[in-house]
């Protein structure tokens, strides 16, 4: 089982949008509506900011919002500020679960 | 509040054996399931297992099934991870994981700070 599959790096400037993709198979992120998204600050436990795809925990800004098409789910930060530099990974249902994670750099 | 604090951590040879515990409060433990969720240095988050809330539902990993054996203890509210032939790639930072549910739904909304594991001689 190989993990689901980030780009490495993304960046934008503060009050931007980026994407990040998390592309799997049949078999786990296009197979259940069970994909989450973690928030991991460099030396913290990561944070959960998205589950059931599109949902957001109480207490995560609504500029995070997710998205599923098919086998690929994706993570939009909208109005990126500084506080949102960080490693992001996706964690399916199914499958080996995590993705391989993406570093997000506020320009 | 929730709090889940690892230990059992440390330097251990090849070969060996480490048993990492995790103590839960702040929440109904026997009301989820819980998982071991490990991060390499430098490198990604791997999940390593789960257990429901009864033990009824379990699960590994592929690189450490047959080796690792994780256990709960709800009368103690505590997670195990009973970690044999240690293996240098399992040098890790481990974590425990609260999931949402009482099956393994791989959702984790609260995490501990991590026990590291070194393997090496």
């Amino acid at each position: 089982q190989s993990a689901l599959t980030q780009p490495r790096s993304v960046s934008g400037s503060p009050g931007q949008s980026v994407t990040i993709s998390c592309t799997g198979t049949s078999s786990d992120v296009g197979g259940y509506n069970y994909v989450s998204w973690y928030q991991q600050h460099p030396g913290k436990a990561p944070k959960l900011m998205i589950y059931d795809v599109s949902k957001r925990p109480s207490g995560v800004p609504d500029r995070f919002s997710g998205s599923k098409s098919g086998n690929t789910a994706s993570l939009t930060i909208s109005g990126l500020q500084a506080e949102d530099e960080a490693d992001y990974y996706c964690c399916s249902y199914a499958g080996s679960h995590f993705g391989t994670g993406t570093k997000v750099t506020v320009l | 509040e929730v709090q889940l604090v690892e230990s059992g951590g440390g330097l251990v040879q090849p070969g060996r054996s480490l048993r990492l515990s995790c103590a839960a409060s702040g929440f109904t433990f026997d009301d989820y399931a819980m998982h071991w969720v490990r991060q390499a240095p430098g490198k990604g988050l791997e999940w390593v297992s789960g257990i429901s809330w009864n033990s009824g539902s379990i699960g590994y990993a592929d690189s450490v099934k047959g080796r690792f054996t994780i256990s709960r203890d709800n009368a103690k509210n505590s997670l195990y991870l009973q970690m044999n032939s240690l293996r240098a790639e399992d040098t890790a930072l481990y974590y425990c994981a609260k999931d949402v549910k009482q099956w393994l739904l791989y959702y984790f909304d609260y995490w501990g700070q991590g026990t590291l594991v070194t393997v090496s001689s």
